[in-house]
């Protein structure tokens, strides 16, 4: 069975500044998705970023990057110039890409960003 | 467009009584699953509906929890009856033939 694990319960960030999250994931397969989500008070889960394991070009979106390293099945999420917006418990989530298991996501434990003014 | 719609948004009851939760997807989106959210935890999925058939539903406590998708839109999610452990947030989701998921804002329950 798959793991996401989050090492990270909590994580601090001062505005405008650059965090990073972590994420390791264990699989035996060769063809799956990565994602991040974020999830803030309001409790609605938002797609953050997501990354194709086939695709050796790591993800971008605006201010998020991810470092996806394959082989140490390591998954970290960048968050640059930080925003008091971005204030939120963050999953690390893994997919496999076969079959109908479009929705099966597994989600690590999540870790709690705070951003300081 | 609309996004997925839950209620109720918060519930409080009592052990051994039962509670049931309604999803309204995505126009469109014939994928709806329910993740079970545990404080302090991720999500784990309970069922996966396509249309009105259910795809997975390896992880559901079937002694005390069903649910069912009518007519391939709407669906409800039923505990009965419900343990302390139930405590949780019930997450709905939909997608289109994909891969994308769009979540409601969840129904928190809490079990006395």
């Amino acid at each position: 069975a798959q793991t996401v694990t989050q090492s990270q319960p909590e994580m601090s960030v001062q505005e405008a500044e650059t965090v990073t999250l972590s994420c390791t994931y264990d699989t035996s397969e060769s063809d799956y998705y990565l994602f991040w989500y974020k999830q803030p008070p309001s409790r609605q889960m938002i797609l953050v970023i997501r990354q194709e394991a086939y695709k050796q070009q790591n993800a971008t979106e605006n201010r998020f990057s991810v470092n996806f390293q394959k082989a140490a099945k390591s998954f970290s999420l960048k968050i640059s110039d930080s925003q008091l917006g971005d204030a939120a418990m963050y999953f690390c989530a893994y997919r496999h890409a076969g079959g109908t298991s479009y929705g099966k996501l597994t989600f690590g434990q999540g870790t709690i960003l705070t951003v300081h003014p | 467009e609309a996004g997925v719609a839950q209620s109720p948004r918060y519930k409080i009851i009592e052990k051994r009584q039962s509670v049931a939760f309604w999803c309204n997807p995505i126009s469109g989106h014939a994928t709806l699953y329910w993740y079970q959210q545990i404080l302090g935890q991720g999500p784990k999925l309970l069922i996966q509906f396509q249309n009105n058939g259910v795809v997975d539903d390896s992880q559901l406590p079937k002694d005390r929890f069903s649910a069912e998708r009518l007519k391939g839109v709407d669906s409800t999610l039923k505990i009965q009856p419900a343990k302390l452990e139930d405590s949780a947030v019930y997450l709905c989701a939909s997608s289109r033939q994909g891969w994308e998921l769009f979540f409601g804002e969840g129904s928190r329950l809490t079990v006395l």
